[in-house]
């Protein structure tokens, strides 16, 4: 079946701009998560959704970052005034149930650059 | 606050050889242990271990907990080229924060 999906794939953004990334999760997975990869580095939480509710969002590292799942399903995160600091690949999860009882399964990201 | 370490960084091996990963960990409550394999793109799950002891295995490659010592490792035999990847390790708690804690990850290069 079909796997966690985002886009674009890739971005470049000039710094000031305003970004927005979309994750499709699997169908009928109702846990969603966005992570921020910087190079040579594991992915770092940001968000987490459990259908249409935020639960967790103490991974955003500034107010200039939002994300939203309005309807259960499709998710966008949105960065505001892009900083060069923001340059990273933002990776899409999504998982059947509860978190931490099953795993994560992984879109391709969106690498985002600011130049 | 949650740690998790791998070790080593990287490894330069050579095929057919076999290689041991390691990942410590040090979290509250904690629930499972998950291994994930990443290439140029998304990570892709191999393993999660939540009890102690419990071989789990998948063809060459095969994990195990020691939750007393608060670490795993992931081995992988008869490594062959299509192994080089980076290979993370995330931990995941019973309460709180809903989220996996990656390590740095280990990259793997497995030379014919």
């Amino acid at each position: 079946g079909a796997g966690v999906s985002q886009s674009p794939r890739y971005k470049v953004a000039k710094r000031g701009q305003d970004v927005a990334l979309r994750c499709d999760p699997i169908s009928g997975h109702v846990s969603l998560f966005w992570y921020q990869q910087a190079l040579g580095q594991g992915p770092e939480f940001l968000t987490y959704f459990q259908n249409e509710a935020q639960l967790d969002k103490s991974g955003l590292p500034s107010d200039r970052f939002f994300a939203e799942r309005p309807e259960g399903s499709v998710s966008t995160l949105k960065i505001q005034r892009t900083q060069q600091e923001d340059s990273a690949v933002y990776l899409c999860a999504s998982s059947l149930a509860e978190p931490g009882w099953s795993e994560q399964y992984f879109g391709p990201g969106t690498r985002l650059t600011v130049t | 606050e949650d740690k998790v370490v791998q070790s080593p960084l990287s490894l330069v091996v050579h095929e057919g050889d076999t290689v041991t990963l390691n990942c410590s960990y040090e979290v509250t409550n904690f629930r499972s242990l998950l291994w994930y394999k990443q290439e140029k793109k998304a990570p892709t799950f191999l393993f999660m271990l939540t009890s102690s002891g419990i071989e789990k295995k998948s063809g060459r490659l095969s994990s195990i907990l020691d939750k007393k010592e608060l670490f795993s490792i992931l081995n992988i035999t008869a490594t062959q080229t299509g192994d080089s990847a980076v290979y993370l390790c995330a931990v995941h708690r019973i309460q709180g924060a809903q989220k996996l804690v990656f390590g740095q990850g280990t990259r793997l290069t497995i030379n014919p």
